[in-house]
């Protein structure tokens, strides 16, 4: 079965150091996303993207985050100048449309130092 | 944001009982919700799904239930395995301006005991 694929699996970081999370969403998908679940809380939703845009971010995704579809098959997340409380894991999810679910992969963890 | 509430962090049942996972929310424009399996050190992993025009959905072992003038859900179990243990999260998508965005509960862990 076909999968949303993450790497890496773990990222240490100095704080203040760019970082870029990278995802493969599922092929023929076309709505890419990302989360991120800080140690203890919920999955909470960062970004949406489609057709080669941001559809929605929420407010934890300021000016320090920007997401890019490089080429037809990547879809990352970079963080400008990583911050203690960027520490988390990062999911990427990507869906197909229509009333199809989103799949998630494996994450990232991130961790600040 | 507590649009979509898990309030029992955790879980216990016997092998071959019924789990029974509740959900509640509180945004009534909510079409639809989802349950999701997590084990550790994985992403969430799509279980099954219920629209809000319908009151029940069953799959396998799993029937999620809705109860929209309750704005309640569950997730039921039948019977429970030891590969079931893992955290379950609800969740319902927030639709705007033609994006999706999940809001997710907290997550119960449910741990199946042999």
């Amino acid at each position: 079965e076909p999968e949303v694929t993450q790497t890496p699996s773990h990222q240490v970081t100095q704080m203040g150091q760019e970082v870029i999370l990278r995802c493969v969403p599922i092929s023929n998908h076309l709505y890419f996303y990302w989360y991120r679940q800080i140690l203890g809380q919920k999955v909470e939703f960062l970004v949406s993207f489609y057709n080669n845009e941001i559809s929605e971010k929420s407010e934890i995704f300021d000016d320090q985050f920007s997401v890019e579809r490089p080429d037809g098959s990547n879809f990352t997340l970079k963080i400008r100048s990583t911050k203690l409380e960027d520490s988390a894991m990062y999911f990427c999810a990507s869906r197909a449309g229509g009333g199809q679910p989103q799949h998630f992969g494996d994450g990232t963890r991130l961790s600040i130092l | 944001d507590q649009q979509v509430k898990q309030n029992s962090p955790s879980l216990s049942v016997q092998e071959g009982r019924i789990s029974i996972l509740n959900c509640d929310y509180t945004n009534s424009m909510f079409d639809y919700f989802l349950w999701y399996k997590k084990y550790p050190a994985e992403g969430p992993t799509f279980l099954i799904s219920i629209s809000s025009i319908k009151d029940k959905n069953e799959d396998g072992r799993f029937t999620v239930f809705l109860n929209k003038s309750a704005k309640h859900l569950s997730l039921h179990i039948v019977p429970s395995q030891p590969g079931d243990s893992a955290v379950y999260f609800c969740a319902a998508p927030l639709i705007i301006q033609g994006a999706q965005k999940l809001v997710f509960g907290q997550g119960t862990r449910l741990t199946i005991n042999p």
